[in-house]
């Protein structure tokens, strides 16, 4: 079974903050993702990667970044929590060389700002 | 600008009604459509669709694609309770190598 594991359910942290949030994948997936959800603007694209060290820009970067030194891990960084960066967060990865375009997610980590 | 749009954004019915939910597309490079359910957690998959007119089945759901008109449907029927969730479909772009979702339909089954 694939497992994405994000590194905590829930968080709570100050506005001004530096954050990160943690992604391992166990299967080899070549690419990883970070979405943001909120009420009825579905899965936003922030940052992706297709490989170790690259990234590539998603749709709402602003506010965020991203690190991947090893291909199981992927990791997104708030620089400086803003209380608009409160949602919830999902890591996802796939491995499109093998046909697997269909993403497995982590079971996401709800950030609150305050 | 890719974009996935689906539609209604929420919809409620009775148990035992069937339900149709849509999805279209604009993307520069397709390469594969997926669906997703949504409950409390994290999203689970339902669907990969590639090709166009190829019916897939599972139990009371089933899904088709149609690449010329750029856009798929999610069929439920003889729905029942457990299918209230969030039903997510993304496209997954060639050569970008990403994935981009729409905003979701929340369906709701009433008893």
């Amino acid at each position: 079974d694939v497992k994405v594991t994000q590194s905590s359910r829930y968080l709570v942290k100050r506005t001004g903050e530096k954050v990160f949030l943690e992604c391992v994948q166990d299967m080899d997936h070549e690419n990883m993702f970070w979405y943001r959800q909120d009420p009825g603007l579905g899965l936003r694209l922030i940052y992706f990667s297709y490989d170790v060290k690259m990234k590539e820009k998603g749709d709402i970067p602003e506010g965020y970044s991203v690190s991947r030194e090893k291909k199981e891990r992927f990791s997104l960084i708030l620089e400086s929590a803003s209380t608009n960066q409160t949602s919830m967060y999902l890591c996802a990865s796939t491995s499109p060389g093998t046909g697997q375009t269909e993403a497995f997610f982590g079971q996401g980590t709800r950030l609150t700002v305050v | 600008e890719d974009k996935v749009v689906q539609s209604p954004l929420s919809l409620v019915v009775h148990e035992g009604d069937t339900v149709t939910l849509n999805c279209s597309y604009e993307v520069t490079n397709f390469r594969s459509l997926l669906w997703y359910k949504q409950e409390k957690k994290a999203p689970t998959f339902l669907f990969m669709l590639t090709s166009s007119g190829i019916e897939k089945k599972s139990g009371r759901l089933s899904s088709i694609l149609d690449k010329k008109e750029l856009f798929s449907i999610l069929n439920i029927t003889a729905t029942q309770t457990g299918d209230s969730a969030v039903y997510l479909c993304a496209v997954y772009i060639q050569g970008a190598q990403k994935l981009v979702f729409g905003q979701g339909t929340r369906l709701t089954i009433n008893p």
